[in-house]
């Protein structure tokens, strides 16, 4: 149930394209849906997040649709660019932490996609 | 540069060993976590601490263990080191408790021969 599934594991877009990645989740207590961007070499970056109580949210290219009875959340780079070429990972958590109260600040992740932009 | 600092950057070691890790928050976050990313595993959550006390716990095994200090930097501890513990262990901050505002630092490159 603390599963985040995340697809496809890699994609190959154009440079001007949309790049659109799914992520899938089981638990219903999850609230806060952050997406991370990570480089090589480097640690995961916050690129944008959503809570549930929004369909939607825009940040520049970056644009996160979220369907809560589906239990479903996407991110979709407008324009990509090679320099989007990245890791992206979906993440849930919640503020009220599992039955247990032992997974308060715990960000589950799904699996990552490898994002490569052609120029 | 994120403001977390890691150190050391690479790690090589033998199996049975002892590493000590260690983080430096962002200044002004309370929040420390530990993270392991593996390429089978992806990244999973080893623990959080707030403010000097433990606050949440992931699927950490028992060779491991992690404190943060008064000063808030955090060490994780890892013992009896096994070739499957070869990893990135990344460690993250944030202000408040809660799973949100995350700054990852760039992470330790642990290799065990």
């Amino acid at each position: 149930q603390q599963q985040v599934k995340q697809s496809p594991q890699s994609l190959i877009v154009q440079k001007g394209g949309i790049s659109i990645i799914n992520c899938a989740y089981e638990n219903t207590a999850f609230d806060y849906f952050p997406w991370y961007q990570q480089f090589p070499g480097k640690g995961p970056a916050l690129l944008i997040a959503i809570r549930p109580d929004v369909s939607e949210k825009k940040e520049g290219r970056f644009t996160i649709s979220f369907n809560k009875s589906a239990k479903q959340f996407s991110l979709h780079i407008m324009d990509s660019q090679p320099g989007d070429s990245a890791t992206y990972f979906c993440a849930a958590s919640s503020d009220r932490g599992d039955a247990g109260g032992t997974s308060y600040g715990k960000l589950t992740f799904g699996q990552g996609t490898i994002l490569t932009v052609h120029p | 540069d994120s403001g977390v600092t890691q150190t050391p950057k690479h790690l090589i070691t033998a199996t049975g060993q002892r590493v000590t890790l260690r983080c430096s928050p962002r200044s002004g976050d309370l929040s420390v976590y530990w993270y392991q990313q593996s390429l089978d595993q992806g990244l999973q959550f080893l623990i959080q601490y707030y403010n000097g006390e433990e606050r949440a716990k992931g699927n950490i095994l028992e060779r491991f263990s992690a404190q943060q200090f008064p000063d808030l930097h955090s060490e994780l501890n890892l013992s009896s080191l096994e070739l499957g513990d070869s990893a990135l262990y990344f460690c993250a901050s944030s202000s408040g408790q809660g799973g949100y505002g995350y700054t990852f630092g760039s992470g330790t490159r642990l290799t065990v021969v």
